[in-house]
């Protein structure tokens, strides 16, 4: 089974927008975090937002938000206020850490954000 | 400060043939990781290293050795390359292993 789920390979959304980047995740491990990363079209991992899975609030970094679901096993991004140099590639990711630490990405989902 | 470096950038490589990825980092982060991008495949974990001195498999070990050489560096030796280890390789660090990762430019390489 994937342990992590972007089922949405590509979206588009209006300059000024707010959009929703959907990820579910798959673990027995009580303990673990979940990650989202931006890839620009020039190919770096850029960091964008952290969520414990015992934080109880929703994480938020500025126009980024972390729409976490705990029962549903689903850590949704948010991005509010869309800018033209949000158009990249979306990856979600999760660290287990009861059962050794791995760090799993998801297949990604393109982002086009349109004048 | 430089974050995360990588060498080289591209490589090509014969079927066989061996090489070293070579990933250092000026953060004084204690943890160090090594992914591999294929196309539709998102990132996968070939190794990481907790702390200087450790390292362990990750979901995509085969094929792979690694070395911490110090608390800066980690390399990736690919022993007899194969053209399925055809990928894009990053080379990421963290301060610790809960926190997040700072990843370096990539080494595009092409094995034929």
């Amino acid at each position: 089974a994937q342990k992590i789920t972007q089922t949405q390979p590509g979206m588009f959304v209006q300059e000024k927008e707010a959009v929703t980047l959907d990820c579910t995740y798959d673990t027995s491990d009580q303990s673990y975090g979940l990650f989202w990363y931006k890839q620009p079209s020039s190919g770096e991992m850029i960091f964008l937002i952290y969520q414990g899975s015992y934080d109880e609030q929703n994480a938020t970094e500025g126009r980024y938000s972390l729409n976490f679901q705990k029962a549903r096993k689903s850590a949704n991004l948010v991005i509010s206020a869309s800018q033209l140099g949000d158009s990249a590639m979306y990856f979600c990711a999760m660290r287990e850490r009861d059962t050794g630490n791995q760090f799993y990405f998801g297949t990604g989902t393109s982002l086009t954000v349109i004048p | 400060n430089a974050g995360v470096t990588q060498t080289p950038k591209f490589q090509v490589l014969k079927t066989g043939q061996s090489m070293t990825l070579q990933c250092a980092q000026d953060m004084n982060h204690n943890s160090m990781y090594w992914y591999r991008q294929d196309p539709g495949m998102g990132l996968r974990l070939i190794y990481y290293s907790a702390s200087e001195g450790t390292t362990d498999k990750g979901e995509v070990p085969n094929g792979y050795n690694v070395s911490r050489l110090n608390k800066r560096e980690f390399s990736l030796r690919l022993e007899s390359a194969a053209p399925s280890q055809t990928s894009v390789y990053f080379c990421a660090s963290s301060e610790v292993l809960a926190d997040e990762q700072y990843f370096g430019p990539g080494t595009r390489l092409t094995v034929t």
